[in-house]
């Protein structure tokens, strides 16, 4: 099994749609959790953290479920410009060099 | 305020040539990484730097050499390129480097780098 594993997609849905990537992850005692966005041929950028509690962003929320393992992100109001893919990543604790990096989820939203 | 700069952005090599990718971060981050990114694999750590003149290896760090020798460059060096290593590579920093919640990594713009 992955260390973490993402549906690669593509998710192509309408304008305005709600969307939503589940990430699940292997290491109980992972600590740590965040979506990143990448662009295409671009690099990865911070979207959010994610916290034990959820949390909301704007259109953007993310929530972690420790007893089943996995991380999610939900988009709701999907805009053109939330075309990208979102890297999953899960930080097992020590340090960013112990941090691992989901193969991404692809989203496409069509007009 | 530039944050992460890579040079170059586009690279060809032949087998056996070598090369060196520079960093450079104006954040006065202490932690610096090298990642390399492949397509249906995640990033994946060739080698890292928690300070000025210190390197660790990652994951992936066979056919790889790192410096650190100034706190704001770190450059990562193939000495004998092969095309397995046909990638992307990223830098990235970040202050302080725990990964804790709400720190984040800078990531640079990014190298193709093709091995033909």
């Amino acid at each position: 099994r992955k260390e973490v594993e993402q549906d690669p997609g593509p998710f192509n849905v309408p304008e305005g749609a709600t969307v939503a990537f589940n990430c699940t992850y292997s290491n109980s005692a992972s600590q740590s959790f965040f979506w990143y966005r990448q662009d295409c041929r671009k690099e990865p950028k911070l979207l959010m953290s994610v916290y034990s509690s959820g949390n909301e962003d704007g259109r953007f929320t993310a929530q972690l479920n420790r007893a089943s393992q996995y991380i999610s992100l939900l988009i709701r109001d999907s805009k053109l410009s939330d075309s990208a893919t979102y890297l999953c990543v899960v930080n097992m604790g020590g340090g960013y060099q112990k941090v691992t990096f989901g193969t991404g989820t692809k989203l496409q939203v069509i007009p | 305020n530039a944050g992460v700069t890579q040079t170059p952005k586009f690279r060809v090599l032949k087998t056996g040539q070598s090369m060196t990718l520079l960093c450079a971060q104006d954040m006065n981050h202490e932690y610096m990484y090298w990642y390399r990114q492949d397509p249906g694999m995640g990033l994946r750590l060739i080698h890292y730097s928690v300070g000025e003149g210190t390197t660790a290896k990652g994951e992936v760090p066979d056919g790889y050499n790192v410096s650190r020798l100034k706190k704001q460059n770190f450059l990562l060096g193939l000495e004998s390129a092969a095309p397995s290593q046909t990638s992307v590579y990223f830098c990235a920093s970040s202050y302080p480097g725990q990964g804790k919640i709400d720190e984040k990594l800078f990531f640079g713009s990014g190298t193709q780098l093709s091995v033909l």
